[in-house]
């Protein structure tokens, strides 16, 4: 079975700044997903990024970025310019590539709480 | 309404009380998941439905029993539930395609639910 652990329960940032999210996992395959989701007071989550296990180039969408490192498992989020209504929880989230019928579940670590201080 | 909606938003129930969560997706997906959110604790996946039909059930206890009447709605039925059952229950959708086609799964606000 899948793992992924988040080390980070809670960071803080300020304003402007670039804060990095940490996201280690554990898989025996050699294909998956990555992904990050927000999921901010409101509580609907949302994906902010999500990666390929087969691409080498790291995945960007505008102010997140990931630092993909598939020998080390580890899957870190960088969020540049933090602005206010970044915070929120971030959970980092694994899915097999094959699945057994279709439809597959995601597997997720904790969640680190992201504090932007103005 | 748009996306994944949730009902009710916030649930009291008592353990001998029997209520049902619904779940509706807008989107046009052909797969419904529920998911649990505890204090402290990853999302645990309960549910997975596919076209359908119910292709996963990470040993759910059977007071939890869902239900997907037609590719739009998912049910969660509650029977004599204990106070550790309380959390945020997540309804999720997703298009999936074919065996090794992954897209991405849209999640509904959630149902806070208490248990007395």
């Amino acid at each position: 079975a899948q793992t992924v652990t988040q080390s980070q329960p809670e960071m803080s940032v300020q304003e402007a700044e670039t804060v990095t999210l940490s996201c280690t996992y554990d898989t025996s395959e050699s294909d998956y997903y990555l992904f990050w989701y927000k999921q901010p007071p409101s509580r609907q989550m949302i994906l902010v990024i999500r990666q390929e296990a087969y691409k080498q180039q790291n995945a960007t969408e505008n102010r997140f970025s990931v630092n993909f490192q598939k020998a080390a498992k580890s899957f870190s989020l960088k969020i540049s310019d933090s602005q206010l209504g970044d915070a929120a929880m971030y959970f980092c989230a694994y899915r097999s590539l094959y699945s057994g019928g279709g439809a597959d579940g995601l597997t997720f670590g904790k969640g680190t709480h992201l504090i932007i201080q103005p | 309404e748009t996306g994944v909606t949730q009902t009710p938003r916030h649930l009291v129930m008592g353990m001998t009380n029997k209520k049902s969560l619904k779940c509706e997706q807008h989107l046009g997906h052909n797969a419904m998941y529920w998911y649990k959110q505890s204090a402290k604790k990853p999302l645990e996946l309960m549910f997975v439905y596919n076209f359908k039909e119910q292709t996963e059930n990470n040993s759910v206890p059977s007071r939890f029993s869902p239900e997907c009447p037609n590719s739009s709605h998912l049910f969660l039925h509650l029977h004599t539930l204990q106070p550790e059952d309380s959390a945020l229950y997540l309804c999720a959708s997703s298009q999936d395609l074919a065996r090794g086609v992954y897209n991405e799964q849209f999640f509904g606000p959630g149902t806070r639910l208490t248990v007395l």
